[in-house]
């Protein structure tokens, strides 16, 4: 069975750094791409970083970019994301999600999340 | 970056079908996906590609695709599909990924 599991969220000051980890099992972790994908109070759903499977390529969407930095350890099965220089805009849900293979690659597996609460 | 738009709410009568859709740019070159989220869970993938449904998700569920909008159809709306339906798609600029805002789906 496949599963996602995050940690390391929690609450941090403006301006501070927090790590998050997603730890991966039931598939080969390092054949798959992973995203992070986060959830602002009462909002939608933004994708934020992608990582190929074998930590290459990596994307990150405008909001986060020069800020957070996304890796892997394959020997492990884990995703990470460290954030850096924390706003408060930036408090959400935060989900790993593994993205399928084949031409239309749709995030079939996510974690339940772990919450990141910025406060000044 | 491409943009996606969903109406924030939609609402279907028991039993009755009901559609949701999403637009964007983004849409014209690669089909969007869609997930289901209940309130306190995360995301579940329902339909994705031109008709792909991922196994163990019902058949009621079913999406389209016509220009630059994507629609996904409750074929006989059950009290268990009342939830946040939110579409995605590659994005044809420089981002990985775009979504939705979402649409909220009530069963009444």
């Amino acid at each position: 069975e496949v599963q996602l599991v995050e940690s390391g969220g929690g609450l941090v000051q403006l301006g501070g750094s927090l790590r998050l980890s997603c730890a991966a099992s039931g598939f080969t972790f390092n054949s798959y791409e992973m995203n992070w994908v986060r959830q602002a109070p009462g909002k939608g759903l933004e994708w934020i970083s992608y990582i190929g499977g074998r930590g290459g390529p990596i994307y990150y969407a405008d909001s986060v970019r020069g800020r957070f930095t996304v890796s892997r350890d394959n020997a492990k099965n884990s995703l990470y994301l460290q954030m850096n220089s924390l706003r408060a805009e930036d408090t959400a849900i935060y989900f790993c999600a593994r993205e399928d293979y084949g031409d239309f690659r749709p995030l079939d597996y996510w974690g339940r999340g772990t919450l990141v609460t910025v406060s000044s | 970056s491409s943009e996606l738009t969903q109406d924030p709410a939609v609402s279907v009568a028991l039993g009755q079908t009901v559609r949701i859709t999403c637009q964007g740019d983004s849409l014209r070159s690669y089909y969007a996906s869609w997930y289901q989220q209940k309130p306190g869970q995360a995301p579940v993938l329902v339909f994705y590609g031109k008709n792909k449904r991922p196994s163990g998700i019902p058949d009621r569920f079913s999406g389209s695709t016509s220009g630059n909008t994507a629609s996904l159809t409750i074929t006989g709306a059950q009290a268990e599909d009342e939830a946040d339906y939110h579409c995605n798609s590659r994005d044809s600029s420089d981002n990985h990924y775009v979504f939705g805002p979402g649409t909220a789906v009530t069963v009444l």
